[in-house]
């Protein structure tokens, strides 16, 4: 059984526009929350993460939303370039085990120069 | 600073053929873990290390799967017999206070 969902295994954006990954959990232990970014043929790496003490955070052109009530997060790039395509992996952990991160499927993102 | 090295990057064998996997972790990372990726799915952990102490290999199938972590630095994973299931991509990932660092894994195909 999934922990952890992204419902879209693809999306396409023209460069320029907003970009929104969505990802829904169903563990209520879960308290942190991250955003790894994969491109082919390498490891993922770490993008932007969420505490569940907050309901949003900014980093540059990112940010990611955390509804705790609906169990859902999204990640917002804007504006979308053409590096940014690549596989994007929600993951979570608890605070009982922050070593114990949880990952998506993935969502693949493509943006179109 | 270099990042987590793993080798090989590929590897092809035959089914009941056994395979390592190696992996040197960022410097001063007391816990690295082991994940395996399949296709179209995220990465799931298999084993993780604090030091030399395996502190979670809950995941790890153990009967044909072994990992070590001599001196808490460099890891091994080992697969004896490979089965035509295994073929996924293995990740080692290490970390210091938070964030896991990943290395670019090794993709496995067993035919």
């Amino acid at each position: 059984d999934q922990q952890v969902k992204q419902n879209s295994p693809s999306l396409s954006v023209q460069e320029g526009r907003i970009s929104i990954l969505n990802c829904d959990y169903t563990n209520s232990m879960f308290d942190y929350f991250l955003w790894y970014k994969k491109y082919p043929a390498e490891g993922p790496t770490f993008l932007i993460s969420i505490s569940s003490i907050k309901d949003k955070n900014e980093d540059g052109r990112f940010t990611v939303f955390l509804n705790k009530s609906a169990k859902h997060l999204s990640l917002h790039i804007v504006p979308s370039q053409p590096g940014d395509s690549a596989v994007y992996f929600c993951a979570a952990s608890a605070r009982t085990s922050y070593d114990k991160v949880i990952f998506g499927p993935g969502t693949s993102l493509s943006v179109i120069p | 600073e270099a990042g987590v090295v793993q080798s090989p990057r590929y590897k092809i064998i035959e089914k009941k053929q056994p395979v390592a996997f190696w992996c040197n972790p960022i410097s001063g990372h007391n816990t690295l873990y082991w994940y395996r990726q399949n296709l179209g799915q995220g990465p799931e952990l298999l084993i993780r290390y604090e030091n030399e102490e395996a502190v979670d290999d809950s995941q790890l199938p153990k009967d044909r799967f072994s990992a070590e972590r001599l001196k808490g630095v460099d890891s091994t994973l080992k697969i004896q017999p490979a089965e035509l299931g295994d073929s996924a991509v293995y990740l080692c990932a290490s970390s210091g206070a938070d964030t896991q660092y990943f290395g670019p894994g090794t993709r496995l195909t067993v035919l």
